[in-house]
């Protein structure tokens, strides 16, 4: 079956240390990978993607992610978090013409100053 | 560039009513997805819509529907409004086609309480 699992609930890091969110996957083909992220009462805005090429992705506000096939994981990753970092992360999974995409439970991030 | 709105922001309904939610997709999209996040689900696919078409929908019964008009908007409408229903829901749009180059883009979500 599909599936998305972060496996951490809550992660807490101090302002200024590294980060890393993990996200496994099950998926039976080439998986589309995504990262979003949620603050608190709004949508999700999209952080990073991965379809093919460079198994090390950059994003947007310092993040990266890296596809490990062989793990299957796209773990997320920042070298050193800010306060407004704090929220909820989501990874998903899609594949060309599945047309929709599987949500992980989400990590929700505190910061502490 | 306006991102996806989604109206109205706060629904408080009771048992057995209908609830019916809107969502403007950017510019230029063509599809328009609909999830559904109950605290502690995760976000749950309901239904994409893409040329005026319904084109998948998730593992919700019937009386979770909707539609898309011309203009790509679309409306999600939930009859027969259950407790379990109060949730966040999300409208996602796309420039449509093939999911797998396509991204997906989020609004703010209407929170859906019902009483």
């Amino acid at each position: 079956a599909q599936s998305v699992t972060q496996p951490d609930i809550h992660i807490t890091v101090s302002e200024g240390a590294s980060l890393e969110l993990r996200c496994n996957y099950s998926y039976g083909a080439t998986p589309y990978l995504f990262w979003y992220v949620q603050s608190p009462g709004q949508g999700l805005q999209l952080l990073l993607k991965y379809f093919s090429g460079d198994t090390l992705v950059q994003g947007i506000k310092g993040f990266e992610a890296e596809f490990k096939r062989s793990q299957s994981s796209f773990n997320l990753r920042k070298p050193s978090v800010h306060w407004s970092d704090a929220a909820e992360y989501f990874c998903a999974v899609a594949g060309a013409g599945t047309y929709k995409y599987i949500f992980g439970t989400g990590t929700r991030l505190k910061v502490l100053a | 560039e306006a991102g996806v709105t989604q109206s109205p922001t706060h629904l408080i309904k009771t048992r057995g009513q209908q609830a019916t939610l809107r969502c403007s997709p950017i510019s230029g999209h063509t599809s328009v997805y609909w999830y559904q996040q109950a605290l502690g689900l995760g976000l749950q696919f309901l239904l994409w819509y893409d040329e005026g078409e319904e084109r998948n929908r998730g593992n919700f019964p019937p009386r979770f529907s909707g539609r898309q008009f011309p203009n790509y908007s679309s409306e999600l409408n939930v009859n027969a409004l259950e407790l379990e229903d109060s949730a966040l829901y999300l409208c996602a749009s796309s420039l449509g086609g093939n999911l797998g180059t396509d991204t997906q883009y989020f609004g703010p979500g209407t929170r859906l309480t019902v009483l």
